[in-house]
């Protein structure tokens, strides 16, 4: 069975640019979950999607969005990207809202240069 | 969400078992306690989970308290590929399901 896949690996942007991050969730798996993580802040929670639904948002700003497709899959856009954007973005996904666990994938890691 | 309190950093041989502590005084009786980590340069991974009783699989036991306020991730014998970061995290299953992470306790296995 895949695991959750993101992509791209690695994306290099400039500042005031956008970024878009696709993650790819599980088959069947309906939940899923963006976080950042930043050098030296830990993992953020950043959004959560399910059935195509914004379901919880963290503490980021409006230029931070996504959505979430008819086949569970999901985007990440960052709009007007700052230098301290720069981070791992990781998706996870998961089965019965998280309570069995979530999956994460390996992240797509955002340098604003 | 619940408070959590772990060591920022343990060590260990290897082939010998570690217990990673975590406190949770603040956990309310619907949450889960939930323990991931981290291996360098991946996505977190999920260990173990569980209420009241406790819990077994093939990564690690989990020894949950009577009073639920703490908790112990038991990892029988560690190996090279155990060093990780771990984290302990108590989910509610009515407050919208996120993984809240702290800080974790980075473990060190020495050869």
């Amino acid at each position: 069975e895949a695991g959750v896949t993101q992509s791209p690996t690695h994306l290099i942007k400039t500042r005031g640019q956008q970024a878009t991050l696709r993650c790819s969730p599980i088959s069947g798996h309906t939940s899923v979950y963006w976080y950042q993580q930043a050098l030296g802040l830990g993992l953020q929670f950043l959004l959560w999607y399910d059935e195509g639904e914004e379901r919880n948002r963290g503490n980021f700003p409006p230029r931070f969005s996504g959505r979430q497709f008819p086949n569970y899959s999901s985007e990440l856009n960052v709009n007007a990207l700052e230098l301290e954007d720069s981070a791992l973005y990781l998706c996870a996904s998961s089965l019965e809202q998280g309570m069995n666990g979530y999956t994460f994938g390996s992240g797509t890691r955002l340098t604003v240069v | 969400d619940a408070k959590t309190t772990q060591p920022n950093s343990m060590e260990s041989n290897e082939e010998e078992p570690v217990h990673l502590p975590c406190n949770h005084s603040t956990i309310s009786g619907t949450d889960y306690i939930h323990w991931y980590r981290q291996l360098p340069s991946q996505g977190p991974e999920y260990v173990i989970h569980g209420l009241t009783s406790n819990v077994n699989n093939r990564m690690a036991s989990l020894a949950i308290a009577e009073d639920r306020k703490s908790s112990t991730l038991i990892l029988h014998r560690a190996t090279l590929r155990d060093a990780a970061v771990y984290y302990c995290i108590p989910m509610n299953n009515n407050a919208g399901n996120m993984l809240t992470f702290g800080g974790g306790t980075r473990l060190m296995v020495k050869p």
